[in-house]
């Protein structure tokens, strides 16, 4: 079982490059998010899609855009990074009810230099 | 804003000891508070799920307790193994959605073989 995948694993940007993190999950999920980790902070809430066709606004959302493809993929877009963006980003899907956890992918560790 | 706090950042233990990780949070209508495991390089495990509803789940050798009236959840780990070295997450959720889950900075645990 797949879960959520996230592709790349790792990447470094130069400030002002732009570039789209890919985000699959194969559990049928209607929600998918979009997390950052930093050192000394909990994970922040960036983007996330309660189903197919919407999107709102988390915690951080300045700097980055997302598209929810389709149920399955949910992408998250840097259109010119920052130093700032140096993170660690997570997808997840599900956590839909109360009652129901949430599936983590591996992370993408970006360097914005 | 939920806050949500781990005390003590970093934890070492010998081998076959117990151990008990802290969580606590400012806001006490919580629906459920999870905790999370995350290894380096990897997302993030769910390990327990506890409902507003319930005092305590147990899964193996974890044993996650709440105490909404003080704001409190402790993760109690028996007889720790080298493998249970990891970075521990707790994670308060206020609504249905993970884009509902505060999450605090962790307890990095090492056990010592």
């Amino acid at each position: 079982n797949a879960g959520v995948t996230q592709t790349p694993k790792f990447q470094v940007l130069k400030t002002g490059q732009s570039m789209t993190l890919q985000c699959a999950q194969d559990m049928n999920h209607n929600s998918m998010y979009w997390y950052r980790q930093d050192p000394g902070m909990g994970l922040r809430l960036i983007y996330y899609s309660a189903s197919e066709g919407t999107t709102d606004k988390g915690e951080v959302p300045n700097g980055y855009n997302v598209s929810r493809l389709n149920k399955r993929e949910f992408s998250l877009r840097l259109e010119s990074a920052a130093p700032s963006q140096t993170s660690v980003y997570f997808c997840a899907s599900g956590g839909d009810w109360m009652d129901t956890e949430a599936f983590f992918g591996q992370g993408t560790r970006l360097t914005v230099v | 804003k939920q806050e949500v706090t781990q005390i003590p950042a970093a934890l070492s233990v010998p081998e076959g000891e117990n151990l008990v990780l802290n969580c606590s949070f400012t806001d006490s209508a919580i629906y459920n508070l999870q905790w999370f495991r995350q290894d380096p390089g990897k997302g993030l495990t769910s390990l327990l799920l506890i409902q507003s509803s319930q005092r305590e789940q147990t899964s193996g050798r974890l044993n996650a307790s709440l105490d909404k009236s003080s704001g409190r959840s402790t993760l109690y780990i028996a007889a720790s193994q080298p493998g249970d070295s990891a970075t521990y997450l707790c994670a308060a959720q206020k609504g249905a959605g993970a884009n509902n889950l505060f999450f605090g900075t962790g307890t990095r645990l090492t056990v010592i073989p």
